[in-house]
């Protein structure tokens, strides 16, 4: 069955810089987009970026472009999301979410697998 | 960007109840809306996608419908574990954008 498993998060000031992984399992990793999605402690969901199977086209929030940067290891069935000059507001539970679309450089931007998130705190 | 409200915020209702759930998009999406079911400390299920097609192996207890800008999510003959809070989200236009989250409660 699909199973992505993120890991990464923990307590980190501000200013520093945090890498996530997210490990799948279940399906043939390098055919598929990937998602991070996050949530803030008792707030709703808001989608952070996407990465096409091949890794060659990426689109990113507003809120983390130019800060954070989405990757993908095929060889190792892991997607990464790079934090840098993180902020108390980047503090959430990251889920990793697969696309629902196949061999196609233009994710559908459909989820249908999410992971059970790592929690990331951004305090000094 | 796109902005999407949902209506109401929250809501209450009995075991075996059919209930909806209603999200207004800022701007037309065609057909391109999901809804997603998240229960306490657990992530997101996705249970609807282009607005009206299940997910696989989603129960036919819930259907969505709607296009441009005003969308449904209905749930029939509400189970104790309905009970949790519904996202819609949109995927017509980056960035993706998701509504604030409707609570259903039990009555």
């Amino acid at each position: 069955q699909v199973q992505l498993v993120e890991s990464g998060g923990g307590v980190v000031q501000p200013g520093r810089s945090l890498r996530l992984s997210c490990a799948a399992s279940g399906f043939t990793f390098s055919n598929y987009g990937l998602h991070w999605v996050r949530q803030a402690p008792g707030k709703g969901l808001e989608w952070v970026a996407v990465i096409s199977y091949d890794g060659n086209n990426k689109w990113y929030a507003d809120s983390v472009q130019g800060r954070f940067s989405i990757s993908r290891d095929n060889s190792k069935n892991t997607l990464y999301l790079q934090m840098s000059s993180l902020r108390p507001e980047d503090t959430a539970l990251y889920y990793c979410a697969r696309d629902d679309s196949v061999w196609t450089g233009y994710p559908s931007n459909i989820f249908d697998y999410w992971g059970q998130g790592t929690l990331v705190t951004v305090s000094s | 960007d796109i902005q999407m409200t949902q209506s109401p915020s929250s809501l209450s209702a009995s075991v075996g109840d059919r209930v909806t759930i209603t999200c207004r998009a800022s701007q037309g999406i065609s057909n391109s809306l999901a809804w997603f079911q998240q229960k306490p400390g657990k992530a997101p299920k996705s249970l609807i996608y282009a607005a009206s097609s299940l997910q696989s192996g989603v129960p036919s207890k819930f259907s969505g419908s709607g296009s441009g800008t005003d969308f449904t999510l209905t749930i029939s003959s509400l189970q104790p574990e309905d009970f949790a809070t519904y996202y819609c989200q949109q995927y017509n236009s980056y960035p993706l954008t998701f509504g604030q989250g409707t609570k259903l409660q039990i009555k």
